[in-house]
C-alpha cells in the first residue's frame, strides 16, 4: 500500500524567503513522486516529478524537490518566494509497476506569501 | 489546446436528484480518472478507466457510476444525490501506456463545484 503525508496544512512565508513544503511517503515498491500546484478555483498543474535517475528534480516556477530514499521524503523547495506562489500544493505517489497509474495524494499544504 | 474539459463548472442539486458530469479530453489519452476534493482530505479517487469500455472503482466509489463509451469522454453520474456528495469534482487523464516517460503524469480539468442541498 502507498500513502503520502504532508506536514503542515498551512505554511506562511514572507516574500523573498525560502519555501519548504514537506512530504513523506510510504511505498512497498520504488515510488514515482509528484508535486502538483492548485491555484484558486483552478485544476491541478504538475510542478515536477521523480521517476528514476537524478534524485534532485527541478520543476516549473523555480521549484525543486529532492528524493531521499533513506528518509522516505520528497520535500519541495524554492529559494525565494514570490507572491504568485500562493496556492495549494499537493504531493502524490504512484508505483512504477502499476498498470493504472493511480495517484495517491496527500492532504495538501496551503502556502501563503506575505508582502 | 483544450486539454481536459469539464462541464458543468457549477451545479446545485436537491437531495435525491440525479445528474451527470462530463469530462472530455482531446489528447488521445488512454486513462481517465474522477476525483473528489474535500477540505483537509486532498483528492480521493472515485472511479477510473484504463480504456474505452472499461471502468474500475477507486477509493470512494459509493453513490457514483461512470461510463467510458468513447475514448475521449468519461462520464460521472450521481443517481440520487446526497448532501455528503457536496464537493469539488476533478477529472484527469493520463497517456497510460502510450508514452512510457509520461505515462504516470495526470492532466487535470478545472473542476466542477457541486452543492447538494
Amino acid at each position: 500500500a502507498q500513502s503520502v503525508t504532508q506536514l503542515g496544512s498551512h505554511v506562511s512565508v514572507s516574500e523573498g524567503a525560502l519555501v519548504l513544503l514537506r512530504c513523506n511517503y510510504s511505498s512497498s515498491v520504488p515510488p514515482y513522486l509528484f508535486w502538483y500546484v492548485q491555484y484558486p478555483n483552478q485544476g491541478l498543474q504538475l510542478l515536477l516529478k521523480y521517476t528514476t535517475g537524478a534524485t534532485l528534480v527541478k520543476g516549473i516556477n523555480g521549484f525543486e524537490a529532492e528524493f531521499k530514499k533513506s528518509e522516505t521524503s520528497f520535500h519541495l523547495t524554492k529559494p525565494s518566494a514570490h507572491m504568485s506562489d500562493a496556492a495549494e500544493y499537493f504531493c502524490a505517489v504512484s508505483g512504477p509497476g502499476g498498470a493504472t497509474n493511480k495517484l495517491i495524494f496527500g492532504t495538501g499544504t496551503l502556502l501563503a506569501v506575505q508582502p | 489546446n483544450a486539454g481536459v474539459t469539464q462541464t458543468p463548472k457549477f451545479r446545485v442539486l436537491k437531495t435525491g436528484q440525479s445528474m451527470t458530469l462530463l469530462c472530455a479530453q482531446d489528447m488521445n489519452h488512454e486513462y481517465m480518472y474522477w476525483y473528489r476534493q474535500d477540505p483537509g482530505m486532498g483528492l480521493r479517487l472515485i472511479h477510473y478507466s484504463v480504456g474505452e469500455g472499461t471502468t474500475a472503482k477507486g477509493e470512494v466509489p459509493d453513490g457514483y457510476n461512470v461510463s467510458r463509451l468513447k475514448k475521449q469522454n468519461f462520464l460521472l453520474g450521481l443517481e440520487s444525490a446526497a448532501p455528503s456528495q457536496t464537493s469539488v469534482y476533478f477529472c484527469a487523464s493520463s497517456p497510460g501506456t502510450q508514452r512510457a516517460l509520461a505515462k504516470n503524469i495526470q492532466y487535470f480539468g478545472a473542476g466542477t463545484r457541486l452543492s447538494v442541498l
